[in-house]
């Protein structure tokens, strides 16, 4: 299965929303309802921070919110702070029990 | 709350083989889904396989099937996985992260491990 492709970069002044897409196909992203978020910060593992295309594990903010159109899936984050300056990434199953990471975003806080 | 302890960084040369080994404390293996992933330098999550709480069972992304072996030691709780036949594009940050059955999340993630594959 290909990456799913997700924008390389995506900025915003402290804040303000941002929206970060992953587009896949009906074999993963428009096929299921298991798309999950990861934030990574430089040198750390990555933390998961939503999960079932919308839900919020414990302890994430409620800043962070997920939605799904057809083969596209979306974060957005709210209220923008600069601990959220980090690298994200959607992943989604795909059936057969494997799984499909997105190309991955830079979020940059202006 | 389980937490995962990976192994220390390795070097090794091409063509060899490298194990890496993924410790829980806390609830045993048994339970979980344990997935492998790596990002090599500057780039993205790739994910690679998983192993099925049976231990025996596992699943890979076309990439790596036949060049990864994914093992578990349950008397010391701990996950191995194993490289075979290394090339320099295997130099990364190897994770190891557990899925609760059928939840389709990864939570917790280790630590990491680099592995670098040089002559």
């Amino acid at each position: 299965q290909s990456a799913l492709t997700q924008p390389a970069s995506v900025s915003g002044s402290p804040g303000q929303s941002i929206t970060i897409s992953c587009t896949g196909t009906s074999s993963d992203v428009g096929g299921y309802n298991s798309v999950s978020w990861y934030q990574q910060h430089p040198s750390k593992a990555p933390k998961v921070m939503i999960y079932d295309v919308s839900k919020r594990p414990s302890g994430v903010s409620n800043r962070f919110s997920g939605s799904k159109s057809g083969n596209t899936a979306s974060l957005t984050i709210s209220g923008l702070q600069a601990e959220d300056e980090a690298d994200y990434y959607c992943c989604s199953y795909g059936g057969s029990s494997n799984y499909v990471f997105g190309t991955g975003t830079k979020v940059t806080i202006l | 709350q389980v937490q995962l302890v990976q192994s220390g960084a390795e070097v090794k040369k091409p063509g060899a083989s490298v194990m890496v080994s993924c410790k829980t404390s806390g609830n045993s293996f048994s339970n979980y889904y344990v997935h492998w992933v790596r990002q090599a330098p500057g780039q993205g999550l790739e994910w690679m396989g998983v192993l099925f709480p049976s231990g025996i069972e596992t699943n890979f992304a076309q990439d790596f099937q036949g060049r990864v072996t994914l093992t578990r030691d349950t008397s010391t709780s701990t996950v191995y996985m194993e490289i075979s036949s290394l090339r320099s594009e295997d130099t990364a940050v190897y994770y190891c992260a557990t899925e609760v059955p059928n939840t389709g999340w990864f939570d917790p993630w280790g630590q990491g491990t680099l592995v670098t594959v040089s002559s």
